[in-house]
């Protein structure tokens, strides 16, 4: 079963506010990743944080990592209408079989009215 | 930045067709692929693992008879969607893992609806 659970499920929000998306996960991790994807389109890379990192920042994105309490956090800052799409965690499993393997959360889709 | 393609991007199919869709490291190799289905407004699923030169490892619940798995060099992984039901309509994602550093790049999908 999937690893990482987002909330909200849905946010709506009007441009220039600021959207955060949380995830939570199960089992130890080597690092979390955070992935974009716009309706019926790929997945977009936009952050990876170590397990051993807390927080970390590009552009407007800012990511929180607590692995006491096995979860993260996507803060996009000063939103903007083209970031309207869904948002994904995802999370490997530390001393897992498959190199490589993600377990993804069910995501946030996130809606930003101009 | 690692590009991986899939080809078609969308395909629309007779109920009881097969359907392949490749996937494919255009700038470098990639021993492991990773296959996933996403349904509409819902989240990836792991359906298998592509290992070139082996066989694939499927998830549970994936029948490893309907979806055929071949990663027949290092830079091309194919899933062959066998007799095809309007159920399997969904979208399909690759990934592919480089190594040296380890890296994940995801394809941009395939749409498949079947008639």
């Amino acid at each position: 079963s999937q690893q990482g659970e987002e909330d909200p499920q849905a946010l709506s929000i009007q441009e220039g506010e600021n959207a955060t998306m949380n995830c939570s996960y199960k089992t130890s991790i080597n690092n979390l990743q955070w992935y974009r994807q716009n309706s019926g389109r790929g997945l977009v890379h936009l952050i990876l944080i170590r397990s051993n990192e807390r927080e970390k920042h590009s552009g407007r994105l800012r990511v929180t990592l607590d692995t006491s309490k096995k979860s993260s956090s996507l803060l996009i800052t000063a939103s903007r209408a083209a970031d309207t799409a869904s948002y994904f965690c995802a999370t490997d499993a530390k001393g897992g079989s498959t190199l490589g393997r993600l377990y993804f959360g069910r995501g946030t889709q996130l809606t930003v009215w101009p | 930045g690692a590009v991986v393609s899939q080809h078609p991007s969308w395909v629309i199919c007779k109920s009881g067709t097969s359907v392949k869709i490749e996937c494919r490291s255009l700038d470098f190799q990639a021993t492991t692929m990773f296959w996933y289905r996403q349904f509409p407004k819902q989240s990836l699923m792991l359906m298998a693992t592509s290992n070139e030169g082996s066989k694939a490892t499927y998830e549970q619940g994936v029948e490893k008879d309907k979806f055929l798995i071949n990663h027949a060099s290092l830079t091309l992984s194919t899933l062959t969607v066998t007799s095809a039901h309007p159920e399997d309509s969904s979208f399909y994602i690759c990934s592919a893992l480089s190594t040296g550093p380890y890296e994940q790049y995801f394809g941009p999908g395939t749409r498949l609806t079947v008639t």
